[in-house]
């Protein structure tokens, strides 16, 4: 089954302690990107990744880091978690083509539910 | 980058045509505009995509006036089952156009019987 794959899809941790959360997705899609998603806020672009070894920041990438070693991977990476990151969090990926048609066509993951003391 | 405004809310009952209007006054040349579906607990889900004037699938369809500096999601006949947060987004990930995408606040629709 086609799918974005993230892990884990809860967590409860203390300030300051890295973590990180997993995402894969098994369509050979070169495009992937992470979001949070708060309360009134909708959904805000953390970083993306146009394909391997290629990453840029979103609208929000203050405390986060991304990585893109291989294509079906982009972890997405809270070096010092602080409060202000509790969210929820969702990972999508896409087919980034070349030509005209389906630019936007992201398939997204199930979230993870992040809490920070 | 264009930035989009949607209502936050909207209320319908079963049987109705819903219509959800999405601004984006600076979207660009290259962008595209697209909708998703929201269920509490899940992920995003892709409803309809468009560049310019109308297109249809099986669940919806997006009317884009000729500036595109709106666009218009149209659910027919709605149900209990519609009753989600629904996303506009205007952008353009595809190779050499660049990768940020930027989302509305979301129209939570609420289907009453």
């Amino acid at each position: 089954e086609a799918q974005v794959t993230q892990n884990p899809r809860y967590l409860i941790t203390v300030t300051g302690k890295k973590l990180t959360v997993t995402c894969s997705q098994n369509m050979n899609h070169e495009y992937m990107s992470w979001y949070r998603q708060d309360p009134g806020l909708g959904l805000r672009q953390i970083y993306y990744s146009m394909n391997v070894e290629v990453t840029d920041k979103g609208d929000v990438p203050e405390g986060y880091k991304v990585s893109r070693k291989e294509k079906r991977n982009f972890p997405l990476i809270l070096e010092s978690p602080s409060p202000n990151q509790t969210s929820l969090y969702f990972c999508a990926s896409s087919l980034s083509l070349r030509g005209s048609g389906g630019a936007n066509v992201l398939t997204f993951g199930a979230g993870s539910r992040l809490t920070v003391l | 980058l264009a930035k989009t405004t949607q209502p936050i809310s909207m209320d319908s009952y079963e049987g109705q045509e819903v219509n959800i209007t999405c601004s984006h006054n600076n979207i660009a040349t290259n962008d595209y505009i697209t909708w998703y579906q929201q269920f509490p607990s899940q992920g995003p889900r892709f409803i309809i995509q468009g560049y310019k004037t109308k297109v249809t699938n099986e669940v919806a369809s997006l009317f884009i006036p000729a500036d595109r500096k709106s666009s218009t999601l149209s659910l027919p006949r709605v149900s209990l089952s519609d009753t989600a947060v629904y996303y506009c987004l205007v952008g353009d990930i595809r190779q050499n156009q660049g990768g940020k995408l930027i989302f509305g606040q979301g129209t939570e629709l609420s289907v009453k019987p």
